[in-house]
């Protein structure tokens, strides 16, 4: 079993549809991360959950949605999206420490389309 | 903001061959964190290595290495010995000491030839 579990690894929806990306740490970690990740364009941090609580919300548009229950779980609700949402999602996990520099560990991702 | 900039989109090498791609990224902080992680077709980012600012030794990993110089800020990776399992996208990535914020370049896509 990997350390950071995705899922589902591929999602086709509408844009009037709602669906969930789930990702599940196995590491003990106590932060978690959404990343969107589109071609030829850095990766885009979307949010960020230290011990559960939401640290960091760049911007990103309200038809996302993000819930951490625990520090193992992590979730991205999706509703009416726009086919520019079209991306491959990344969920992270770290150990963070008073210092950073820790390194990531990621997810397979889930390749969304939105028609 | 900080930047991360790989200026090459495509690279390509031939099996047993080393190879090196650049990175540059711009920033007004003293103590950071560089990485490089490799993407393969099957998606998941993996880390290849690891530089902290303050340590003037360049970091290696088995046939991995870089070349960091903190002035030109500028950390390239160099592959030596090349396998066809290291054809994947690799991304150059910096971080603060303090706080949770990545930055990535856009990718280099790197071939290895038989």
């Amino acid at each position: 079993e990997t350390g950071v579990t995705q899922t589902p690894r591929h999602l086709v929806m509408g844009m009037t549809n709602k669906k969930s990306l789930k990702c599940e740490q196995h590491l003990g970690h106590n932060a978690m991360y959404w990343y969107k990740q589109s071609a030829k364009k850095p990766l885009e941090l979307m949010f960020v959950y230290n011990f559960k609580e939401q640290t960091e919300n760049n911007s990103v548009p309200s038809r996302f949605s993000p819930e951490c229950p625990n520090s193992s779980h992590l979730f991205l609700h999706l509703h009416t999206l726009q086919p520019e949402d079209s991306a491959l999602y990344l969920c992270a996990s770290s150990q963070e420490r008073d210092r950073g520099g820790e390194k990531l560990f990621f997810g397979s991702g889930t390749q969304l389309s939105v028609l | 903001a900080q930047t991360v900039t790989q200026s090459q989109p495509e690279m390509s090498v031939q099996e047993a061959e080393t190879v090196t791609l650049s990175c540059t990224y711009d920033t007004s902080e003293s103590d950071y964190y560089l990485f490089w992680y490799k993407q393969p077709p099957s998606r998941q980012m993996i880390l290849v290595i690891r530089q902290e600012a303050y340590k003037q030794q360049n970091a290696t990993e088995n046939r991995f290495s870089v070349n960091f110089q903190k002035a030109a800020k500028s950390f390239s990776l160099k592959i030596s010995d090349s396998q066809l399992g290291d054809a994947a996208m690799y991304f150059c990535a910096y971080r603060s000491a303090w706080g949770n914020q990545f930055y990535f370049g856009t990718g280099t896509s790197l071939t290895v030839i038989p």
